[in-house]
């Protein structure tokens, strides 16, 4: 089934530690974004690529940095995770040159500790 | 990207049409209003957009004023499935900008 994947569902992480959140692809979407969904609140864009080898700052871009090697994929890296990081974490991809509506993942579950 | 203003919070009894408004009163000629929602923990599941025509769809019908200031998502016979947040984005075709949430309506369909 087309559509686009995240790995891993959740995850506990230790404070300080490294980690990176895979999001994967297969609709060759050109346009690529990485939220974070705090409880109670609406999403908020932590970066995003229009298209490979390209990427943007969104809105609270500090801590977080991503790569766009390949269409297809756009990893997520916390290089030293901090406890205000704990959230739920959405990529999301569109064809953003027809304005196509954007499809999510399901999304990962982070708990930094 | 124009913003938009939406209620916090609306009811609706099962089985009848759950109407929610929006309004995007700096909306730009060649911006398009999109329609998405969040059931709870899930993604944002993408709903519906027009630019100015009413538009029609499996899931919901999207109505927008002739000023195009305000639009109305109408789900024509409400479930409890559909208990959920829903936005209203503005943007424009084919823009490479980011789709940037609001806060949303939580719609709660009551059986």
């Amino acid at each position: 089934t087309a559509g686009i994947t995240q790995a891993p569902t959740s995850q506990i992480l230790a404070a300080g530690r490294s980690m990176t959140l895979r999001c994967t692809q297969d609709m060759r979407h050109n346009a690529m974004y990485w939220y974070r969904q705090d409880l109670g609140l609406g999403l908020r864009l932590i970066h995003y690529s229009n298209t490979a080898g390209t990427t943007g700052k969104g809105e609270v871009p500090d801590g977080y940095s991503v790569s766009r090697a390949n269409t297809d994929d756009f990893p997520l890296t916390l290089a030293s995770a901090v406890p205000s990081q704990t959230s739920v974490y959405f990529c999301a991809s569109s064809d953003s040159s027809r304005g196509t509506e954007a499809f999510f993942g399901q999304g990962t579950r982070l708990t930094v500790v | 990207d124009a913003k938009t203003t939406q209620p916090p919070s609306m009811d609706c009894a099962e089985g009848r049409a759950a109407n929610l408004p929006c309004n995007h009163s700096t909306i730009s000629g060649n911006e398009y209003v999109y329609w998405y929602r969040q059931i709870h923990s899930q993604g944002p599941q993408y709903i519906i957009h027009g630019l100015k025509n009413n538009e029609t769809n499996e899931m919901a019908s999207l109505i927008i004023t002739e000023d195009r200031k305000s639009s109305t998502l109408i789900l024509p016979h409400a479930t409890l499935r559909d208990t959920a947040v829903y936005y209203c984005i503005v943007r424009v075709l084919g823009s490479a900008r980011q789709l940037t949430f609001g806060s949303g309506t939580q719609l709660t369909v009551l059986p």
